[in-house]
């Protein structure tokens, strides 16, 4: 299966604060992506998107940004809370219409 | 909104025996269903891209004759584990695309002792 790399790092943030979570996609092809967040057990809940049209997009809390010059894709989590803890991932779609995952980060949010 | 019904959400076999896990689209067609596999601590890995009516595309190093998937329906999309072994224990979890994007079901845990 295809997948970009096998690893998950932990970011600890205390809440109230910002997060940041990073992400390197691998298809300069992919003209689409998307952030996931993903509890223990469950499947990927749909957090925000962006198309490769545009840099930045704004939802509720939360920011994704696109930098498509060097494959880079971030989320920011304003006012991180505790039900925020969770994996996150972002996802590509490369064609022909596949959606592949990045390598996730675990999110935890200390009182 | 879209809803993907998964089912069962935890299964557990003998060695050498074929599990069938369905998912279904409630509330929308899904053209294209995609079958993904995750192991503890890690990404979810793109098995196979299924498309109604036609044969499955399978990823590099997914075995079509262990995984085998039928998308008979708009609607529904099957993945059976033929000879399922420890080593096949893994959250699989299936994501249907169709107007609201894309839609992921709950997961399902298989468990093969």
């Amino acid at each position: 299966g295809e997948s970009v790399g096998l690893h998950l790092p932990t970011l600890s943030v205390q809440e109230g604060d910002n997060s940041i979570i990073n992400c390197a996609y691998s298809n300069s092809a992919s003209d689409y992506f998307i952030w996931y967040k993903q509890e223990s057990g469950k499947g990927p809940q749909f957090i925000i998107d962006i198309r490769s049209n545009m840099d930045k997009r704004q939802g509720q809390r939360v920011t994704v940004l696109l930098n498509k010059t060097v494959k880079h894709l971030s989320l920011q989590i304003a006012a991180t809370q505790p039900g925020d803890s969770a994996v996150y991932f972002c996802a590509e779609n490369p064609p022909p219409n596949k959606l592949i995952f990045g390598a996730g980060t675990r999110l935890a949010v200390h009182p | 909104g879209a809803v993907v019904s998964q089912h069962p959400s935890r299964v557990i076999c003998k060695s050498g025996t074929s599990v069938k896990i369905e998912c279904r689209s409630l509330d929308f067609q899904a053209t294209t269903m995609f079958w993904y596999r995750q192991f503890p601590k890690q990404s979810l890995m793109l098995m196979a891209t299924s498309n109604e009516g036609s044969k499955a595309t399978y990823e590099q190093g997914v075995e079509k004759d262990k995984f085998l998937i039928n998308h008979a329906s708009l609607t529904l999309s099957t993945l059976t584990v033929t000879s399922a072994h420890p080593e096949d224990s893994s959250f699989y979890i299936c994501s249907a695309v169709g107007v609201y994007g894309y839609t992921f079901g709950s997961g399902t845990r298989l468990t093969v002792v």
